[in-house]
């Protein structure tokens, strides 16, 4: 079975550029979600879908972020424009029809702001 | 509202000997909770999790949690460390399906030869 598929695996900007990350859930799975891991924390929720519905967006700095899932499978997820204190992991999860809550976990991007 | 506490930002055992990672969860109602290990440069991968069955779970590597409701507590436990433990393990909670699943800030397993 196929993991979940992220990219690019690192992505360095600088300030006030704009980058977009790309996700690819296991097939199947309706629900993607989209974490921000900053050096010495735990994931941080940015946006829950299930399908191509948005479930939670409650902590999605929505001046600068934004996510879509239209066809209700990939991805993607921008920052425009970045700041430095966005310099983190940006981890896509997905999951199995609801009720199961098991997380699979892609490899991550890691940002870098400078 | 949900939330999830490590209470260690760190701990450092000798190998062969026992291995205690703390969490306390709250939650309005009863909980779903799971533990997750992050191996340097490594994906997030899920070692165990209690969702209202038996209240002991068992989870690879020889890892275990008990769910204790009248501590509101879920600690992770192992009786033998080896030194391919080392890694970042993450306190996980979540009410239901469809809310929030909340990472504790985690607790970094060092082992010592």
């Amino acid at each position: 079975e196929a993991g979940v598929a992220q990219s690019p695996r690192y992505k360095i900007i600088e300030k006030r550029q704009s980058v977009a990350f790309w996700c690819n859930p296991i097939s199947g799975h309706a629900t993607l979600y989209w974490y921000q891991q900053i050096l010495g924390q735990g994931p941080k929720l940015l946006i829950q879908f299930q399908n191509n519905g948005v479930v939670d967006d409650s902590q999605l700095p929505k001046d600068r972020f934004s996510a879509e899932r239209l066809k209700g499978v990939d991805s993607t997820l921008k920052i425009q424009p970045a700041k430095l204190e966005d310099s983190a992991v940006y981890l896509c999860a997905s999951s199995a029809p609801v009720g199961r809550q098991k997380l699979f976990f892609g490899s991550g991007t890691q940002l870098s702001v400078l | 509202a949900q939330s999830v506490t490590q209470l260690d930002s760190h701990v450092s055992v000798s190998e062969g000997t026992p291995v205690l990672l703390r969490c306390n969860y709250s939650s309005s109602y009863s909980p779903s909770l799971f533990w997750y290990v992050q191996h340097p440069n490594k994906g997030l991968q899920l070692l165990l999790k209690y969702t209202s069955a038996a209240t002991l779970v068992k989870g690879i590597n020889g890892f275990e949690a008990e769910f204790k409701k009248s501590e509101t507590s879920f600690h992770l436990t192992k009786p033998s460390a080896h030194m391919s433990d080392a890694a970042e393990y993450f306190c996980v909670v979540s009410v239901n399906s469809a809310s929030k699943i909340i990472f504790g800030s985690g607790t970094r397993l060092s082992i010592r030869p």
